[in-house]
């Protein structure tokens, strides 16, 4: 089983909802949290960047942390179809620096 | 500024030849990092610097993988004896410094053929 779970969609909605998105993990030690946007062939865009628990926003973009659970969210509001990409969450203990561990990515599509 | 460049965006290569991948990190980054994306999957880690030290390379797969940055600037990912099983994204980021948020680059596609 793999540390982080996110389902890879593909996720359709029409322009102008709400897109949730949500990873699991279970490795307790992760602290820290953050959320990427990849277009087609393209590197990935951080978007969000959270510590621990909580929520944080940015925008039109929201991330929640939610630790006693082990699951994180993000919530992009009035989608429009330059936000269809593959949404990646990503995620760090304290101790290791440089060592992301990434969900395999969801699919978004925001149709017109 | 400039972001994270990575080349070539593109290399084909036949198996058992020698690659080697460059990148170029954001200016004043002291950290840099080098992931591998399978098609369908998310990056996944492969080493990174503090400075021009690997402080992490538990990701590396094999021996035929080694990464340098000599200068604590550019670094350059080596493949030896390539594999088919090597094709993939190699993806490079950098950050101001380790533990900081990460930068990518547009990564270099590597098809081995």
């Amino acid at each position: 089983q793999k540390e982080v779970e996110q389902d890879p969609g593909p996720l359709s909605v029409p322009e102008g909802a709400i897109v949730s998105l949500n990873c699991t993990y279970s490795n307790s030690a992760f602290q820290y949290f953050m959320w990427y946007r990849q277009y087609s062939r393209k590197g990935p865009e951080l978007l969000m960047y959270t510590y621990s628990s909580g929520n944080k926003e940015d925008g039109r973009f929201t991330a929640q942390v939610d630790k006693s659970s082990k699951y994180i969210s993000l919530f992009i509001r009035d989608s429009q179809p330059s936000d269809s990409a593959t949404y990646l969450c990503a995620m760090r203990t304290t101790d290791s620096w440089g060592k992301l561990q990434f969900g395999a990515g969801t699919q978004v599509v925001v149709t017109p | 500024g400039a972001g994270v460049s990575q080349t070539p965006s593109n290399k084909v290569t036949e198996k058992g030849k020698y690659v080697e991948l460059r990148c170029d990190p954001i200016s004043g980054h002291t950290a840099l990092y080098w992931y591998r994306q399978s098609l369908g999957q998310g990056p996944e880690f492969l080493i990174y610097f503090q400075g021009t030290g690997a402080a992490d390379d538990s990701g590396l797969p094999n021996d035929r993988f080694f990464a340098v940055r000599p200068e604590g600037s550019v670094s350059t990912l080596k493949i030896q004896r390539t594999e088919r099983g090597d094709s993939a994204m190699y993806l490079c980021a950098s950050s101001l410094q380790a533990g900081n948020e990460q930068f990518f680059g547009p990564g270099t596609r590597l098809t081995v053929l």
